[in-house]
């Protein structure tokens, strides 16, 4: 198995809801990410694990809060969110992991949960 | 952060012909690596190339670095329709410690059948 499986494909939540995006992969990998992406912009880096353990947090607003329950596993919990939060988030896998200093692949994305706030 | 700047934003060619994409980034850097996303999904990893590289091959991609410049390109030859996505360079940042990706603005590749 050599995807990163996200779910939902499409959201579609109220400012008031409470939602949350999965990600899921069993190629082994010990570090998982969060990036946003607006329309026509590139991907901007929320959040890594290594190792199940929360490493970098990008100043992204508590009303993101990301969950690794295990090592194949990555939540992200949406709560209380604004219009402005509709983009495309990217979950991602590497082989390779932070303190490695030796990184030899790139990480494998998954095809993205589409997220409309109303 | 985006430390990544593509040229061309936009790109359009007919297929057969080769494609170029260019990367400018600003601080030293481990590797840079060439993703490429169909139709705002989810990104492929296309090629990483290390800072003591200076070319690499893999396939109809060429990918060279130019550290002392701060810059790459991508070369697609013998382009299809099939190659139409927006390409991003995506940096590691040098020194010890954090494997993340900062990304460029991206190149918005059309192939023209």
């Amino acid at each position: 198995d050599t995807e990163v499986t996200q779910t939902p494909k499409h959201l579609v939540m109220g400012m008031t809801n409470k939602k949350s995006l999965k990600c899921e992969q069993h190629m082994g990998h010990r570090a998982m990410y969060w990036y946003k992406q607006k329309a026509k912009k590139p991907p901007e880096l929320m959040f890594v694990y290594s190792y199940e353990k929360l490493s970098i947090n990008e100043s992204v607003p508590s009303r993101f809060s990301p969950e690794c329950p295990n090592s194949s596993l990555l939540n992200l919990h949406l709560h209380a969110l604004q219009p402005e939060d509709s983009a495309l988030y990217l979950c991602a896998s590497s082989q390779d992991s932070s303190g490695q200093g030796r990184f030899r692949y790139g990480y494998t994305f998954g095809s993205g949960t589409r997220l409309t706030v109303v | 952060s985006q430390q990544g700047e593509e040229d061309p934003q936009a790109l359009s060619i007919q297929e057969g012909e080769n494609a170029t994409m260019n990367c400018s980034y600003k601080t030293s850097i481990n590797n840079l690596q060439w993703y490429r996303q169909n139709s705002g999904r989810g990104l492929v990893h296309l090629i990483l190339i290390r800072s003591n590289e200076r070319e690499k091959h893999s396939g109809r991609l060429r990918v060279t670095l130019d550290t002392s410049k701060k810059s790459s390109s991508l070369l697609i030859t013998a382009s299809r329709a099939a190659d139409t996505a927006s390409y991003f360079c995506a940096t590691v940042a040098g020194g010890a410690g954090s494997y993340q990706l900062t990304f460029g603005k991206g190149t918005k590749l059309s192939v023209i059948p």
